[in-house]
């Protein structure tokens, strides 16, 4: 079972807008509508921001943005702020269990 | 407000088992939802262990499937975990999670993790 596979890191100029892709297989990420994004700050546990690869989880910003096309899934984060920095996981059902990106480390410079 | 919380040693000798407890408050964990563990080395990424239906199908993930026990005790709303013949490479932070997901008469799938606990460390030593 690989990971899905994320770039290590994202950077943004508070203000600008960042994309994170996530690019798994016909067998998790492009067979399924089942994609989720996760914030983690150091420290502390993830939080769900976005599930069913669009649909932004309670409380989030409408900066957060998802998407898929294909194999490859994509979070936008518009009008970076501060605290935006912090880190990024992709997951998806992947027919009998779930996979989880390497994690995207974004920076707001 | 439905939360969890983990709690187990935080040291484990290398070899034997590592048992954890995560406890729900808020919602029965019998009424729905599958009940997850994830982990999170020193320095790394999430990595899926495994979760378990208010039902009782499991799914685990592969690479840990033969050393990996997921159960509910529905009497104390209660999640564990074990995991067996550890060794170093299993130092890490371990996360419940509520896992939504569905399971139809011929098969489960998994949505996302939408309500974390904290974590709790666990070391492995020698």
């Amino acid at each position: 079972q690989s990971a899905l596979t994320q770039p290590p890191s994202a950077s943004g100029s508070p203000g600008q807008s960042v994309t994170i892709s996530c690019t798994g297989t016909s067998s998790d990420v492009g067979g399924y509508n089942y994609v989720s994004w996760y914030q983690q700050y150091p420290g502390k546990a993830p939080k769900l921001i976005i599930f069913e690869v669009s649909t932004r989880s309670s409380g989030v910003p409408d900066r957060f943005s998802g998407s898929k096309s294909g194999n490859t899934a994509s979070l936008t984060v518009s009008g970076l702020q501060a605290e935006d920095e912090a880190d990024y996981y992709c997951s998806s059902f992947a027919g009998s269990n779930r996979v989880f990106g390497g994690g995207t480390k974004l920076t707001v410079l | 407000q439905v939360q969890l919380q983990e709690s187990g040693p935080g040291l484990v000798k290398a070899s034997e088992t590592l048992s954890l407890t995560c406890t729900v408050s808020g919602y029965s964990i019998s009424s729905g939802y599958f009940w997850g563990w994830i982990r999170q080395s020193p320095g790394k990424g999430l990595e899926w262990i495994g979760s378990m239906y208010h039902s009782g199908s499991t799914y685990h993930n592969p690479s840990l499937k033969s050393r990996v026990t997921i159960s509910l005790d529905t009497s104390k709303n209660q999640v564990s975990l074990k995991l067996t013949s550890v060794t170093a490479a299993d130092t890490a932070v371990y996360y419940c999670a509520r896992d939504g997901g569905y399971c139809s008469t011929t098969a489960c799938y998994l949505y996302y993790m939408d309500i974390w606990g904290k974590g709790t460390t666990v070391a492995v030593s020698s």
